[in-house]
């Protein structure tokens, strides 16, 4: 059974930098493309960015309101991807999943709440 | 960015209706389509993929149809299980982007 498993959201201030993983179990971390989703607060799903794997050469590709702030890295040792966040912005509260991506996002985390705010 | 637009945003309906939940592309996307289904509090759960597609394990009064730009999901007979809020998703080229949802609610 595929687990996805976020950590590392908390309440944060404006410009400062975050950190979130994904801990996986259950499939073969390193053949699969990861993505992270956000959602804020009573609002709908928005595509952050994904880290392809090795076979493509870890290459990344971001969402237009995210590009430049965000990087997404993964340890396929660890069986773990990153979301790093810099200079967050009180519009970057949301709930943030990590996702397997096959194209379709066929398993999911059970997210991890992001509060920008002073 | 492709945009994907679902309608309605809202639905009413009661357990054993028939249910369709509409979602339109900016542009062509052939059949790069894929359906989430989301309760409170949970993360979004895939349905369907390539639009018509039910993943492992979803009942089958789910169903997906369309290519292109237009889409469709249906629920044959809604069941008590049913009522969230449901996303489409292209995944044609990046940015992927999802529609807006439709929620699902209790008539």
């Amino acid at each position: 059974e595929v687990q996805l498993v976020e950590s590392g959201g908390g309440l944060v201030q404006p410009g400062r930098s975050l950190r979130l993983s994904c801990s996986a179990a259950g499939f073969t971390f390193g053949d699969f493309p990861m993505s992270w989703v956000r959602q804020s607060p009573g609002k709908g799903l928005e595509w952050v960015g994904v880290i392809r794997s090795k076979a493509y050469g870890w290459t990344t590709e971001y969402a237009t309101s995210v590009r430049g702030r965000v990087t997404v890295s993964r340890d396929d040792s660890k069986s773990i991807a990153y979301l790093q966040m810099n200079s967050l912005k009180t519009e970057d509260t949301a709930v943030y999943y990590c996702t397997r991506d096959l194209g379709r996002l066929d398993s999911w985390g059970q997210g991890t709440l992001v509060i920008v705010s002073s | 960015d492709i945009q994907m637009t679902q309608s309605p945003s809202t639905l009413s309906a009661s357990v054993g209706d028939r249910v369709t939940i509409t979602c339109r592309a900016s542009q062509s996307i052939s059949s790069w389509l894929a359906w989430y289904q989301q309760k409170p509090g949970k993360a979004p759960k895939l349905l369907i993929y390539k639009a018509s597609s039910l993943d492992s394990g979803v009942p089958s009064r789910f169903s997906g149809s369309g290519s292109g730009t237009e889409f469709t999901l249906t629920i044959s007979s809604l069941q008590p299980d049913d009522f969230a809020t449901y996303y489409c998703q292209h995944y044609t080229t990046f940015p992927v982007t999802f529609g807006g949802g439709t929620k699902v609610e209790i008539k």
